[in-house]
């Protein structure tokens, strides 16, 4: 079966550190990837996609950049954390483009 | 792009009772619908989902309905237990053969069961 890890499940930066999350997908070839952000009051925002090793979409410009170095690997970074980064990081894969299969998230706080 | 929007922004209902969310999408195309659950602290998890080809879908105690023309679909949860309590989010995508599907969400719902 399929599973989805994300490290770690919690962090505090201060202000204008770099950040790196990751997330690994085990059981599957060529997912797509996602990573969104969970801001207080529950919206899900969908911050980066990938269909494939390298192949990455930006939904919103921002602080933050992906990259897919392995095929069942996604990062999420940042050269500099700001405040308004604070929130629950979530990444989810895909088969075919439709089911999202969620991770179990990892808490940001910048301080 | 689509835009989904979700009623309530919170439920509250007896343990026993049925439950009912209600979402509606803008974009005609979208022909992928499914919901999720979140529990505190944790990562949603997808718990039904329904395509455009059916009008209604049932597991065990939950069932989701969809109306093409309204463009609304619903969530329905019956005999509702307290480990039913949670944030239940619903979504629409509109899937292109093997293309990405992208999700777009609605704003949740807080689902509180009372024993």
């Amino acid at each position: 079966s399929q599973t989805i890890h994300q490290w770690p499940a919690t962090l505090v930066q201060p202000v204008g550190s770099p950040l790196s999350l990751e997330c690994t997908v085990e059981g599957t070839s060529n997912p797509n990837l996602y990573w969104y952000r969970q801001a207080a009051g529950r919206g899900l925002q969908l911050l980066f996609y990938s269909v494939g090793i390298g192949q990455i979409s930006s939904e919103v410009p921002q602080n933050l950049s992906a990259s897919r170095p392995q095929d069942r690997q996604f990062i999420l970074s940042s050269k500099k954390l700001l405040l308004s980064d604070s929130g629950f990081y979530l990444c989810a894969w895909s088969p075919s483009g439709d089911e999202q299969y969620f991770g179990p998230g990892t808490r940001l706080t910048v301080t | 792009g689509e835009n989904v929007e979700q009623h309530p922004s919170t439920l509250s209902v007896q343990e026993g009772d049925s439950a009912v969310i209600k979402c509606t999408y803008s974009d005609s195309a979208s022909n992928y619908f499914p919901w999720y659950k979140q529990e505190l602290g944790k990562g949603p998890q997808l718990i039904i989902d329904i395509r455009s080809n059916v009008g209604e879908k049932k597991d065990q105690r939950i069932a989701v309905t969809l109306n093409k023309t309204a463009k609304h679909f619903s969530l329905h949860i019956t005999e509702t237990q307290p480990e039913d309590s949670a944030v239940y989010f619903c979504a629409a995508s509109i899937l292109e053969g093997s293309t990405l599907g992208r999700l777009y969400f609605g704003r949740g719902t807080q689902l509180t069961v009372w024993p």
